[in-house]
């Protein structure tokens, strides 16, 4: 069975500090792939990285990174120089490619960032 | 469309009326989901479709609810004799061929509530 924990039900900073959100998985699979996605008060959720299994190489987009740890099956997020427009829920999920791509969702991190 | 699109964006029903939640998924995309967010809860995924078929459906709570995809296009999300539980924000998303590790695009949602 899959499982996503997010342990940081809520996290509020002051503007321009930097924020980890933290995201670890299981999965018995040896090929799968982990996901964030940002839902803003509209409610849609925006896709913001896909990584697969294979490539444990940290990713810098902007202000945000991704740290992919296999050894600690952990997938965390970092935002940079927070502003107020990141306020929203974050959510880690993780898929496999037998056949469907079925997302496990954690439960999602509510950041508020405070002007 | 550019996106995938959901329709009724806000719905109120009477307990034990049935409702019709309608996705259109980005066009091309051969892969569609149903995922539902109750409140304080994740996201659970409910059911998968590739072109017009549902190889899983593990995730539909009871009977009640149904889905059907024409067209290999717009899908319809069915549930009857509504009750207060099936309150939550129903979430269509697609990808362009499932199975392959792709990323998966979201809608804004249909707010269910139930009266």
């Amino acid at each position: 069975a899959q499982k996503v924990t997010q342990a940081q039900t809520e996290i509020s900073v002051v503007e321009k500090e930097d924020v980890t959100l933290d995201c670890v998985y299981e999965t018995r699979d040896t090929t799968y792939y982990l996901f964030w996605y940002k839902q803003p008060p509209s409610g849609e959720l925006v896709f913001l990285i896909r990584r697969n299994s294979f490539d444990e190489q940290n990713e810098i987009s902007g202000r945000y990174s991704w740290n992919f740890q296999k050894s600690t099956s952990s997938f965390n997020f970092t935002i940079t120089a927070s502003q107020v427009v990141d306020s929203a829920v974050y959510f880690c999920a993780l898929s496999h490619n037998f056949g469907n791509e079925k997302l496990t969702f954690g439960t999602g991190t509510r950041l508020t960032i405070i002007p | 469309g550019a996106g995938v699109s959901q329709s009724p964006s806000n719905k109120v029903t009477e307990k034990g009326k049935d409702v019709e939640l309608r996705c259109d998924p980005i066009s091309g995309h051969t892969a569609l989901y149903w995922y539902r967010q109750s409140l304080g809860q994740g996201l659970e995924f409910l059911i998968y479709f590739q072109g017009n078929s549902a190889p899983d459906k593990s995730g539909l709570p009871s009977d009640r609810f149904s889905a059907e995809r024409t067209g290999g296009s717009v899908s319809t999300l069915t549930i009857q004799r509504t009750q207060q539980e099936d309150s939550a924000v129903y979430l269509c998303a697609s990808t362009v061929e499932g199975g392959l590790g792709n990323t998966i695009y979201f809608g804004e949602g249909s707010w269910l509530t139930v009266v």
